[in-house]
């Protein structure tokens, strides 16, 4: 079975930093784009980061670029996010996603984690 | 960036009826499209992608059509299990982009 499961959510300060994980199971995790995708309590759906199968290109959204740092370490089949200097407006569910058939669509998403920007 | 727009915000209907939700993207984005379900408290799922492909599993009540700008998502005959919030997804340039999302509530 296809399988992403996120952990690292949970309470941080504004300007503390966190780190997201993904683990990925059930496919070649390796010939996949990943993405973060993020949704803010009652809010729509907004594309982060995203980062191609060998790590070596990565893209991300204007409101966290310089702030955040996407990566993965294909023998581990785990994404990671790194948010630095957190504001209260990056609170949201993060989801983890595939990027199928490479051409853009997502399937699956993981459960996402709840990142939660207060003091 | 692309800028995605759907319509209605929030449509209430009834188990049987046929609803249709509409997708404008702010610039041509080809097929490049793809339909989500939304329950809450857990992630989307695919519906369609490329505009009109049904996705594995997915009943075909569903279905999507549009190119360009425009599209749309159909379902024929709802069932309880379809209320939930749809969100339409432009994939043809990152940012891959989302439309602010269509509720549909039971009637």
């Amino acid at each position: 079975e296809v399988q992403l499961v996120e952990s690292g959510g949970g309470l941080v300060q504004p300007g503390g930093s966190l780190r997201l994980s993904c683990a990925a199971s059930g496919f070649i995790f390796s010939s996949h784009w990943m993405h973060w995708v993020r949704q803010a309590p009652g809010k729509g759906l907004v594309c982060v980061s995203r980062i191609n199968g060998d790590g070596s290109s990565t893209t991300y959204a204007d409101s966290v670029k310089g702030r955040f740092t996407i990566s993965r370490d294909n023998a581990k089949n785990t994404l990671y996010l790194q948010m630095n200097s957190l504001r209260a407006e990056d609170t949201a569910v993060y989801y983890c996603a595939r990027e199928s058939d490479g051409s853009g669509w997502f399937d699956p998403w993981g459960q996402g984690t709840l990142v939660t920007v207060s003091s | 960036d692309i800028q995605m727009t759907q319509s209605p915000s929030t449509l209430s209907a009834s188990v049987g009826d046929r609803v249709t939700i509409t997708c404008r993207a702010s610039q041509i984005i080809s097929i490049w499209l793809a339909w989500y379900q939304q329950k809450p408290g857990k992630a989307p799922k695919v519906l369609i992608y490329k505009a009109s492909t049904l996705h594995s599993g997915v009943p075909s009540r569903f279905s999507g059509s549009g190119s360009g700008t425009e599209f749309t998502l159909t379902i024929s005959s709802l069932q309880p299990e379809d209320f939930a919030t749809y969100y339409c997804q432009q994939y043809n340039s990152y940012p891959y982009s989302f439309g602010q999302g269509t509720k549909l509530e039971i009637k």
